[in-house]
């Protein structure tokens, strides 16, 4: 058990479905983040929140949209998916502020296909 | 399981070989890189970590260097065993305020008996 679960496992959606993935982490760290992997190219960071402040949006189109009411949980809402976003949406926790460097604690994913 | 269907370089090794795995990473001003390793099924695990400040670091069975001069990680795996398949990533840690890791592309090992 990694400390950060995330659901649904696994998830399939047409182009004009609204659905959002869950993650919650148990490890009492204060940022949170989403990653996508897909088979085209490697692990892209998506957002960032830190303290529950969004820092981060990598040019994310708007069709994805976070959400993180606590520094436990944290959400991706998902309206108007194409296929191409298909792919494993990774999240991952970590502890910043402290002393020295900090790992990234990451789920299993949900794996999302856009028919 | 689930594959993460990667075209990924990969490496093939016999069981009890030791593996190396390269990383070349983009930022000079990195100040911190990561080993992870990925199974099917899986989100990626911390394996081990390096400051810039250092050359070399090792784990248990893992040791991890670092040539700055070339921007050049490796991971090296002893005695690898068939547990030891996945697909491996390195990642630098770009300075700021929060912990903002890009990753490399992988490397998928595969350890025949």
């Amino acid at each position: 058990e990694t400390g950060v679960t995330q659901t649904p496992r696994h998830l399939v959606m047409g182009m004009t479905n609204k659905k959002s993935l869950k993650c919650e982490q148990h490890l009492g760290h204060n940022a949170m983040y989403w990653y996508k992997q897909s088979a085209k190219k490697p692990l892209e960071l998506m957002f960032v929140y830190s303290l529950e402040e969004r820092v981060e949006n990598n040019s994310v189109p708007s069709r994805f949209s976070p959400e993180c009411p606590n520094s436990s949980h944290l959400f991706l809402h998902l309206h108007t998916l194409q296929p191409e976003d298909s792919a494993l949406y990774l999240c991952a926790s970590s502890q910043v502020g402290s002393s020295g460097a900090n790992v990234l604690t990451f789920g299993a994913g949900s794996r999302l296909t856009v028919l | 399981g689930e594959s993460v269907g990667l075209h990924l370089p990969t490496l093939s090794v016999q069981e009890g070989d030791n593996s190396i795995i390269n990383c070349a990473y983009s930022n000079s001003a990195s100040d911190y890189f990561i080993w992870y390793k990925q199974e099917s099924g899986k989100g990626p695990q911390f394996i081990i970590d390096i400051r810039s400040n250092m050359d070399k670091r090792q784990g248990q069975r893992v040791t991890v260097l670092l040539n700055k001069t070339v921007k050049h990680l490796s991971l090296q795996i002893a005695a690898t065993q068939p547990g030891d398949s996945a697909v491996y990533f390195c990642a630098e840690r770009f300075s700021g305020g929060y912990n903002k890791l890009i990753f490399g592309a992988g490397t998928r090992l595969a350890v025949h008996p």
